[in-house]
């Protein structure tokens, strides 16, 4: 238990249905992201968070919509999407601090498949 | 800017080997410097860190030594067990910038 959860854990989905995935950290960190992890590919960071306030988006596809209500929850809301989105979809935090990002914890992900 | 390279997998072990997984980096300014472990089914969790130059970093029978010299964090244990089957990547933070990782090493440990 790494203090981070993620809903649902696996979510079948078909092209034009829309879902969004939730994410709740409980260590009171500061900094929250979204990664993708295909199979045989590097961990793809999508989005960063700090302090409620999005610092990075790399070109990512516009039918993914992260939302970041407060410092403890992470949504990506997922619309129209794609067969090669299917994917593990894994959700962090950490604390930054003048020092920089420390650590990350990781959540459990959830397993996205687009049929 | 920021990188880190990894020995590509998969590493196949036997019971009890000893373990080493390469891990090099280039970074602006002076990083933090981490491995995590993703086993089959979850997500990645920290294994161990180092903060500074020379400072060895330990967890679980594993270990990592900061070596601004050669710009290097290997990943070493003694002698592995079956339950150590899992992805290991090296990752690294520095200042401002968001944390780096590594494309990841798969170790596959046979009784």
């Amino acid at each position: 238990e790494t203090g981070v959860t993620q809903t649902p854990r696996h979510l079948v989905m078909g092209m034009t249905n829309k879902k969004s995935l939730k994410c709740e950290q409980h260590l009171g960190h500061n900094a929250m992201y979204w990664y993708k992890q295909s199979a045989k590919k590097p961990l793809e960071l999508m989005f960063v968070y700090s302090l409620e306030e999005r610092v990075e988006n790399n070109s990512v596809p516009s039918r993914f919509s992260p939302e970041c209500p407060n410092s403890s929850h992470l949504f990506l809301h997922l619309h129209t999407l794609q067969p090669e989105d299917s994917a593990l979809y894994l959700c962090a935090s950490s604390q930054e601090t003048r020092g920089g990002f420390h650590e990350q914890f990781f959540g459990p992900g959830t397993r996205l498949t687009v049929l | 800017g920021n990188s880190v390279t990894q020995m590509e997998g998969p590493v196949t072990l036997s019971e009890e080997a000893f373990l080493t997984i390469n891990c090099t980096y280039t970074a602006t300014g002076y990083p933090s410097l981490f491995w995590y472990v993703q086993y089959p089914g979850e997500g990645l969790q920290l294994l161990l860190k180092a903060t500074k130059a020379d400072d060895k970093g330990s967890n679980k029978g594993f270990e990592a030594t900061y070596r601004k010299e050669t710009t290097s964090f290997h990943l070493e244990k003694g002698s592995v067990q079956v339950s150590d089957s899992a992805v290991y990547f090296c990752a690294l933070s520095v200042g401002s910038y968001i944390p780096t990782f590594g494309r990841g090493t798969s170790l596959i440990v046979h009784p």
